[in-house]
Protein backbone atom coordinates (compact mmCIF):
# COMPACT_ATOMS: atom_id res chain seq x y z
CA UNK A 1 0.00 0.00 0.00
CA UNK A 2 1.47 2.79 -1.20
CA UNK A 3 -0.81 5.64 -0.53
CA UNK A 4 -2.46 7.65 -2.98
CA UNK A 5 -0.30 9.10 -5.63
CA UNK A 6 -0.72 12.43 -8.03
CA UNK A 7 1.18 13.58 -10.51
CA UNK A 8 2.34 15.79 -11.60
CA UNK A 9 3.11 17.16 -8.22
CA UNK A 10 3.94 20.36 -9.98
CA UNK A 11 2.19 22.49 -13.46
CA UNK A 12 2.59 26.13 -14.75
CA UNK A 13 0.89 26.54 -17.73
CA UNK A 14 -0.34 29.70 -19.59
CA UNK A 15 -3.46 31.27 -19.18
CA UNK A 16 -5.65 29.48 -22.04
CA UNK A 17 -3.76 26.01 -22.10
CA UNK A 18 -5.54 22.70 -21.09
CA UNK A 19 -3.76 20.48 -18.29
CA UNK A 20 -4.67 17.35 -17.19
CA UNK A 21 -3.76 15.96 -13.64
CA UNK A 22 -3.91 12.45 -12.28
CA UNK A 23 -4.38 10.44 -9.68
CA UNK A 24 -3.87 6.82 -8.61
CA UNK A 25 -6.18 5.84 -5.21
CA UNK A 26 -4.77 3.30 -2.72
CA UNK A 27 -5.76 0.08 -4.25
CA UNK A 28 -9.11 -1.36 -4.23
CA UNK A 29 -10.53 1.85 -2.79
CA UNK A 30 -13.89 1.97 -4.57
CA UNK A 31 -14.60 6.27 -3.67
CA UNK A 32 -12.23 8.46 -5.92
CA UNK A 33 -12.97 12.73 -4.64
CA UNK A 34 -11.19 15.69 -6.08
CA UNK A 35 -11.16 18.69 -3.84
CA UNK A 36 -9.34 21.85 -4.69
CA UNK A 37 -7.61 24.55 -1.89
CA UNK A 38 -6.78 28.10 -2.68
CA UNK A 39 -4.57 30.07 -0.57
CA UNK A 40 -6.00 30.61 3.22
CA UNK A 41 -9.02 28.42 2.34
CA UNK A 42 -9.67 24.55 3.16
CA UNK A 43 -10.18 22.11 0.50
CA UNK A 44 -13.76 22.61 -1.38
CA UNK A 45 -15.22 19.44 -3.07
CA UNK A 46 -15.28 19.37 -6.82
CA UNK A 47 -16.73 15.31 -7.49
CA UNK A 48 -16.17 11.91 -6.39
CA UNK A 49 -16.76 8.89 -8.22
CA UNK A 50 -17.97 5.21 -6.97
CA UNK A 51 -15.87 2.70 -9.15
CA UNK A 52 -16.15 4.18 -12.82
CA UNK A 53 -19.64 6.55 -11.86
CA UNK A 54 -19.13 9.81 -11.50
CA UNK A 55 -21.78 10.39 -8.57
CA UNK A 56 -21.67 14.02 -7.73
CA UNK A 57 -20.15 17.59 -9.14
CA UNK A 58 -19.84 20.77 -7.19
CA UNK A 59 -22.09 23.37 -8.41
CA UNK A 60 -19.05 25.31 -8.54
CA UNK A 61 -17.58 23.35 -11.30
CA UNK A 62 -17.36 25.07 -14.13
CA UNK A 63 -18.09 23.63 -17.59
CA UNK A 64 -14.09 23.80 -18.44
CA UNK A 65 -13.79 21.07 -15.68
CA UNK A 66 -14.14 17.28 -16.50
CA UNK A 67 -13.21 14.33 -14.37
CA UNK A 68 -12.93 10.55 -15.53
CA UNK A 69 -12.38 7.22 -13.68
CA UNK A 70 -12.72 5.35 -17.19
CA UNK A 71 -12.04 2.18 -15.23
CA UNK A 72 -12.53 2.23 -11.87
CA UNK A 73 -8.98 2.76 -10.83
CA UNK A 74 -7.47 6.10 -11.63
CA UNK A 75 -8.79 9.43 -12.11
CA UNK A 76 -8.13 12.41 -14.37
CA UNK A 77 -9.24 15.54 -14.27
CA UNK A 78 -8.85 18.30 -16.84
CA UNK A 79 -8.61 22.01 -16.92
CA UNK A 80 -9.45 23.32 -20.44
CA UNK A 81 -8.69 26.99 -21.46
CA UNK A 82 -7.20 27.60 -17.74
CA UNK A 83 -7.91 30.70 -16.19
CA UNK A 84 -5.78 32.49 -13.67
CA UNK A 85 -8.35 32.08 -11.16
CA UNK A 86 -7.63 28.11 -11.50
CA UNK A 87 -4.75 28.60 -9.53
CA UNK A 88 -4.59 26.25 -6.90
CA UNK A 89 -3.95 23.10 -4.82
CA UNK A 90 -5.54 19.90 -6.83
CA UNK A 91 -5.81 17.29 -3.95
CA UNK A 92 -7.41 13.40 -4.70
CA UNK A 93 -8.71 11.43 -2.04
CA UNK A 94 -9.98 7.90 -1.93
CA UNK A 95 -11.98 5.66 0.37
CA UNK A 96 -12.61 2.03 0.80
CA UNK A 97 -16.48 1.87 1.63
CA UNK A 98 -16.85 -1.79 2.83
CA UNK A 99 -17.34 -2.80 6.69
CA UNK A 100 -18.77 -0.63 9.57
CA UNK A 101 -18.43 2.84 8.93
CA UNK A 102 -17.43 5.73 8.79
CA UNK A 103 -14.86 5.85 6.34
CA UNK A 104 -11.98 7.69 5.97
CA UNK A 105 -10.70 10.18 3.48
CA UNK A 106 -7.17 9.25 1.89
CA UNK A 107 -5.21 12.02 0.54
CA UNK A 108 -2.27 12.62 -2.26
CA UNK A 109 -0.22 15.16 -1.69
CA UNK A 110 -1.77 17.29 -4.20
CA UNK A 111 -0.86 19.16 -7.61
CA UNK A 112 -0.52 22.59 -7.50
CA UNK A 113 -1.17 24.39 -10.37
CA UNK A 114 0.11 27.58 -11.52
CA UNK A 115 -1.61 29.63 -13.92
CA UNK A 116 0.62 32.67 -15.59
CA UNK B 1 -24.21 23.31 2.33
CA UNK B 2 -22.49 22.95 5.33
CA UNK B 3 -20.69 26.16 7.32
CA UNK B 4 -17.46 24.53 9.14
CA UNK B 5 -15.58 27.46 11.02
CA UNK B 6 -12.26 27.20 12.70
CA UNK B 7 -10.34 29.25 15.44
CA UNK B 8 -8.22 30.14 16.07
CA UNK B 9 -6.60 30.81 12.61
CA UNK B 10 -3.20 30.61 13.71
CA UNK B 11 -1.54 29.78 16.93
CA UNK B 12 2.13 30.09 17.74
CA UNK B 13 3.30 28.01 21.01
CA UNK B 14 6.60 27.24 22.70
CA UNK B 15 7.56 23.26 22.37
CA UNK B 16 6.15 22.09 25.84
CA UNK B 17 2.93 24.23 25.63
CA UNK B 18 -0.61 22.27 25.68
CA UNK B 19 -2.76 23.79 23.25
CA UNK B 20 -6.81 23.00 21.21
CA UNK B 21 -8.54 24.11 19.04
CA UNK B 22 -12.06 24.22 17.92
CA UNK B 23 -14.16 23.73 15.25
CA UNK B 24 -18.15 24.76 14.57
CA UNK B 25 -20.76 22.96 12.38
CA UNK B 26 -24.26 23.05 12.25
CA UNK B 27 -25.81 20.52 13.87
CA UNK B 28 -28.61 19.50 11.54
CA UNK B 29 -27.89 17.11 9.06
CA UNK B 30 -24.25 15.44 10.50
CA UNK B 31 -22.79 12.12 9.71
CA UNK B 32 -18.93 12.17 10.94
CA UNK B 33 -16.41 14.86 11.77
CA UNK B 34 -12.88 13.97 10.38
CA UNK B 35 -9.69 15.56 11.75
CA UNK B 36 -6.53 16.20 9.49
CA UNK B 37 -3.08 17.69 10.06
CA UNK B 38 -1.18 18.71 6.91
CA UNK B 39 2.35 19.46 6.75
CA UNK B 40 3.27 21.60 4.36
CA UNK B 41 4.67 19.50 0.86
CA UNK B 42 3.10 16.36 2.38
CA UNK B 43 -0.45 14.94 1.72
CA UNK B 44 -3.31 15.66 4.75
CA UNK B 45 -3.16 13.37 7.07
CA UNK B 46 -6.22 11.48 8.92
CA UNK B 47 -6.29 11.79 12.24
CA UNK B 48 -9.58 11.15 13.34
CA UNK B 49 -13.42 10.42 12.46
CA UNK B 50 -15.96 10.93 15.07
CA UNK B 51 -19.81 10.29 14.52
CA UNK B 52 -21.74 9.96 18.10
CA UNK B 53 -22.23 12.50 20.01
CA UNK B 54 -19.75 12.45 23.20
CA UNK B 55 -17.26 10.21 21.08
CA UNK B 56 -13.54 11.06 22.48
CA UNK B 57 -10.72 10.08 20.00
CA UNK B 58 -6.90 9.52 21.10
CA UNK B 59 -4.00 9.08 19.24
CA UNK B 60 -0.21 9.95 21.53
CA UNK B 61 -0.44 13.30 22.76
CA UNK B 62 -3.01 14.30 20.56
CA UNK B 63 -7.15 14.10 21.28
CA UNK B 64 -10.49 14.99 20.06
CA UNK B 65 -13.70 15.27 21.19
CA UNK B 66 -17.04 15.81 19.61
CA UNK B 67 -20.44 17.65 20.48
CA UNK B 68 -23.40 17.23 17.93
CA UNK B 69 -26.14 18.73 19.75
CA UNK B 70 -24.30 22.02 19.90
CA UNK B 71 -22.24 21.73 16.86
CA UNK B 72 -18.50 21.48 17.83
CA UNK B 73 -15.02 19.28 18.09
CA UNK B 74 -12.51 20.65 19.87
CA UNK B 75 -8.78 19.13 18.68
CA UNK B 76 -6.04 18.58 21.74
CA UNK B 77 -2.27 18.51 21.79
CA UNK B 78 -0.71 18.07 24.82
CA UNK B 79 2.78 18.73 25.06
CA UNK B 80 3.46 20.73 21.69
CA UNK B 81 6.54 19.59 19.88
CA UNK B 82 8.07 21.40 16.98
CA UNK B 83 6.89 18.50 14.68
CA UNK B 84 3.87 18.90 15.53
CA UNK B 85 3.50 22.20 13.61
CA UNK B 86 0.96 21.74 10.46
CA UNK B 87 -2.26 23.48 9.59
CA UNK B 88 -4.90 21.64 11.19
CA UNK B 89 -8.21 20.89 9.67
CA UNK B 90 -11.79 20.14 9.95
CA UNK B 91 -14.55 18.92 7.72
CA UNK B 92 -17.91 17.50 8.23
CA UNK B 93 -19.83 15.29 6.26
CA UNK B 94 -23.15 14.68 5.95
CA UNK B 95 -23.86 10.95 5.35
CA UNK B 96 -21.58 8.02 4.69
CA UNK B 97 -18.95 8.51 2.22
CA UNK B 98 -19.93 11.46 0.69
CA UNK B 99 -18.06 14.87 0.00
CA UNK B 100 -16.05 16.33 2.71
CA UNK B 101 -16.74 20.21 3.47
CA UNK B 102 -13.68 22.02 5.35
CA UNK B 103 -12.97 24.66 7.58
CA UNK B 104 -10.32 27.06 6.60
CA UNK B 105 -7.64 25.74 9.19
CA UNK B 106 -5.82 25.96 12.05
CA UNK B 107 -1.73 26.76 11.33
CA UNK B 108 0.02 25.81 14.61
CA UNK B 109 3.64 26.48 14.91
CA UNK B 110 5.79 24.99 17.79
CA UNK B 111 8.77 27.11 18.81
CA UNK B 112 11.84 24.72 20.23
Amino acid sequence: DTGVSQNPRHKITKRGQNVTFRCDPISEHNRLYWYRQTLGQGPEFLTYFQNEAQLEKSRLLSDRFSAERPKGSFSTLEIQRTEQGDSAMYLCASSYLRGPPPYEQYFGPGTRLTVT
Amino acid sequence: ILNVEQSPQSLHVQEGDSTNFTCSFPSSNFYALHWYRWETAKSPEALFVMTLNGDEKKKGRISATLNTKEGYSYLYIKGSQPEDSATYLCACQETSGSRLTFGEGTQLTVNP
